[in-house]
């Protein structure tokens, strides 16, 4: 079973609209960890932010924010007045004690900004 | 700088002969590493986890026999795909947790092109 679900596949918007990206997770473990990575056309995987399960609190880092939600199972991802530059693929992830931290990896969402 | 190194970073070969890659963890040991493999426009999914003087665990669906693993040092780990054919063409990437798990370090990925 899908244990983190990306409902949106791809999302276009036009530079410095606000874009959110969604993330649902799926666990039984009460110590987790929640990853959201961007994945540029080099393939490389950028760590945008980690947050652990007992860590509610929203976080902004620029023009990025993240709002976790326990009680709907939601991690999910805003880039404010998005750029050309913020164009990739954006990853979300989740790590279980009980899994020895491996990640399990949403689908991605693929954010095109155009000019 | 990277704290994960992997190499090669691209390689292409014919069908039929043996690819290694290497992931070595620059300024920590890392007892487990994770191993995974992106298909084009597809997730990371998890294929094995390297640990450290012992066997690797495989995941459902990958063959050990074909991808070969070996975590020879507390930094060194490595995947060797054998017998190569153009289906197992993709994205190949590790990781290695840090200290307590809830910090993971990507390698750069290398892409594996079988003509």
């Amino acid at each position: 079973a899908q244990k983190v679900t990306q409902a949106q596949t791809e999302i276009s918007v036009v530079e410095k609209e606000d874009v959110t990206l969604d993330c649902v997770y799926e666990t039984r473990d009460t110590t987790y960890y929640l990853f959201w990575y961007k994945q540029p056309p080099s393939g490389e995987l950028v760590f945008l932010i980690r947050r652990n399960s007992f860590d509610e609190q929203n976080e902004i880092s620029g023009r990025y924010s993240w709002n976790f939600q326990k009680s709907t199972s939601s991690f999910n991802f805003t880039i404010t007045a998005s750029q050309v530059v913020d164009s990739a693929v954006y990853f979300c992830a989740l790590s279980e004690v009980n899994s020895g931290y491996a990640l399990n990896f949403g689908k991605g969402t693929s954010l095109l900004v155009t000019p | 700088g990277a704290v994960v190194s992997q190499h090669p970073s691209r390689v292409i070969c014919k069908s039929g002969t043996s690819v290694k890659i290497e992931c070595r963890s620059l300024d920590f040991q890392a007892t487990t590493m994770f191993w995974y493999r992106q298909f084009p426009k597809q997730s990371l999914m998890l294929m094995a986890t390297s640990n450290e003087g012992s066997k690797a665990t495989y995941e459902q669906g990958v063959e050990k026999d074909k991808f070969l693993i070996n975590h020879a040092s507390l930094t060194l780990s490595t995947l060797t795909v054998t017998s190569a054919h153009p289906e197992d063409s993709s994205f190949y990437i590790c990781s290695a947790p840090r200290s307590g798990g809830d910090i993971q370090y990507f390698g750069a990925g290398t892409r594996l092109s079988v003509l």
